[in-house]
């Protein structure tokens, strides 16, 4: 079955750029969804279908998905962007969702 | 605007069967899949399944399929999932999420329901 793939971790410092991937057999080919968690709360799309914010989403936030990884970018990271980070896809040959591992983002 | 509210916390033992509830509410129901999606404390989330309300289209994770049931009560724009049998491994939070389609994003989510199963 497919297997999304995440870093455990990454830390970047305030007013940095943080880059977290996701990376799946040919993910370039179907449509990636990204959520934000942070600790006690319900996850939040942040991106979906590869590349769109939904309304209320920074602009800081964007993301990309070509060949077999994707890409979630935060640009100027805050303090408050730190938080859990999953990708998620539908795998239509299994015909049922799944999510990556997550990425725990730690602002230094 | 689209909210989704589920069930209150339980505490159940072993074996116990147990149904747990998501009521949506602000957007047309019948039209859109509600996924349940689990996160053991301190672990990542799982996608565990997902039904159109409309015609109660139901497809299930193979880690989930046979261990649980996700249905749908149009009439009371609800959608139950269900375990027969519980597990301590089914300790978790468990949420609730509306998608447009099946390859769409999970765009609103349940507050998530505490399942705790303890002898």
């Amino acid at each position: 079955s497919y297997v999304l793939t995440q870093p455990p971790s990454v830390s970047v410092a305030p007013g940095k750029t943080a880059r977290i991937t996701c990376g799946g057999n040919d993910i370039g080919g179907i449509s990636v969804h990204w959520y934000q968690q942070k600790p006690g709360q319900a996850p939040v799309l942040v991106i979906y279908s590869d590349t769109v914010r939904p309304s209320g989403i920074p602009e800081r936030f964007s993301a990309s998905n070509s060949g077999n990884t994707a890409t979630l970018t935060i640009s100027r990271v805050e303090a408050g962007d730190e938080a859990d980070f999953y990708c998620q896809v539908w795998d239509s040959s299994s015909d049922h969702g799944l999510f990556g591992g997550g990425t725990k983002l730690t602002v230094l | 605007e689209v909210q989704l509210v589920q069930s209150g916390a339980e505490v159940k033992k072993p074996g116990d069967s147990l149904k747990i509830s998501c009521k949506g509410s602000g957007y047309s129901f019948n039209n859109y899949w509600i996924a349940w999606v689990r996160q053991v404390p301190g672990k990542g989330l799982e996608w565990m399944g997902i039904i159109y309300p409309g015609d109660s289209d139901t497809r299930y994770s193979p880690s989930f399929q046979g261990q649980v049931t996700i249905s749908a009560d149009k009439s009371i724009s609800t959608v139950f999932l269900r375990w027969s049998g519980l597990k301590a491994s089914d300790t978790a939070i468990y949420y609730c999420a509306t998608y447009i389609s099946t390859s769409s994003g999970g765009d609103s989510w349940g507050q998530g329901t505490l399942v705790t199963v303890s002898s």
